[in-house]
């Protein structure tokens, strides 16, 4: 089973500053179609979880440009450029590359 | 628009058996697989397995076996989740999510239906 670490698990951010949350998976996400298959996913209090960023860089449907991915093989970023009160909730990446799939533990961000 | 709507709240028994339903619309329902995800109280995600939606071959990943059961009716585009021999740990909100293909992600997610089992 792919492990996927993220880090930190708390992020407390100060409104209109730049935030970043690190993930590492425990082997390359590389697919064999020569595809990585990381996406990260918002969940804010009381919702459901909803797909910001696929295939490390890809911004989803509506989601804001300040969203930004990067990464490559084990390592991979989310980057919220300007933080605004609606980014408050629990950010999870996850791995859809092997079986079975999983997520990261989820980061808090919170505001100042 | 694609939607997921799943059913309501449920309080159950232990020993008891739930099945939470999960109706698609907006899109061709046999084209993509339905996954399920579960999330306890306060906890993060945990992928339960899938059923491919062309076929009703279920998939499930290890802790969901045995008691967990996928089913659909494609009559009506919907998805079923049912547990049987339901356990207090079993309490949990349960999420069905579409999976694209291409690219490979978990792109609409259901509301959620949240099982409680408590005697």
């Amino acid at each position: 089973e792919t492990v996927m670490t993220q880090t930190p698990l708390s992020s407390p951010v100060t409104l209109g500053q730049a935030a970043s949350i690190s993930c590492r998976s425990s082997q390359s996400l590389v697919h064999s179609d020569g595809n990585t298959y990381l996406s990260w996913l918002q969940q804010r209090p009381g919702q459901p979880p909803r797909l910001l960023i696929y295939k490390i860089s890809n911004r989803f449907s509506g989601v804001p440009d300040r969203f930004s991915g990067s990464g490559a093989g084990t390592d991979f970023t989310l980057k919220i450029s300007r933080v605004e009160a609606e980014d408050v909730g629990v950010y999870y990446c996850m791995q859809t590359t092997q079986f079975p799939y999983t997520f990261g533990q989820g980061t808090k961000l919170e505001i100042k | 628009q694609v939607q997921l709507v799943q059913s309501g709240s449920e309080l159950k028994k232990p020993g008891a058996s739930v099945k939470v339903s999960c109706k698609a619309s907006g899109y061709t329902f046999t084209s993509h697989a339905m996954n399920w995800v579960r999330q306890a109280p306060g906890q993060g995600l945990e992928w339960m397995g899938w059923i491919d939606t062309n076929t009703g071959n279920p998939r499930y990943t290890r802790g969901f076996t045995g008691r967990f059961v996928f089913s659909l009716d494609t009559s009506v585009s919907t998805t079923y989740l049912q547990i049987s021999s339901l356990r207090a740990e079993d309490t949990a909100v349960y999420y069905c999510v579409r999976l694209v293909g291409a690219p490979q992600s978990f792109d609409y997610w259901g509301q959620g239906t949240l099982v409680t089992v408590s005697s």
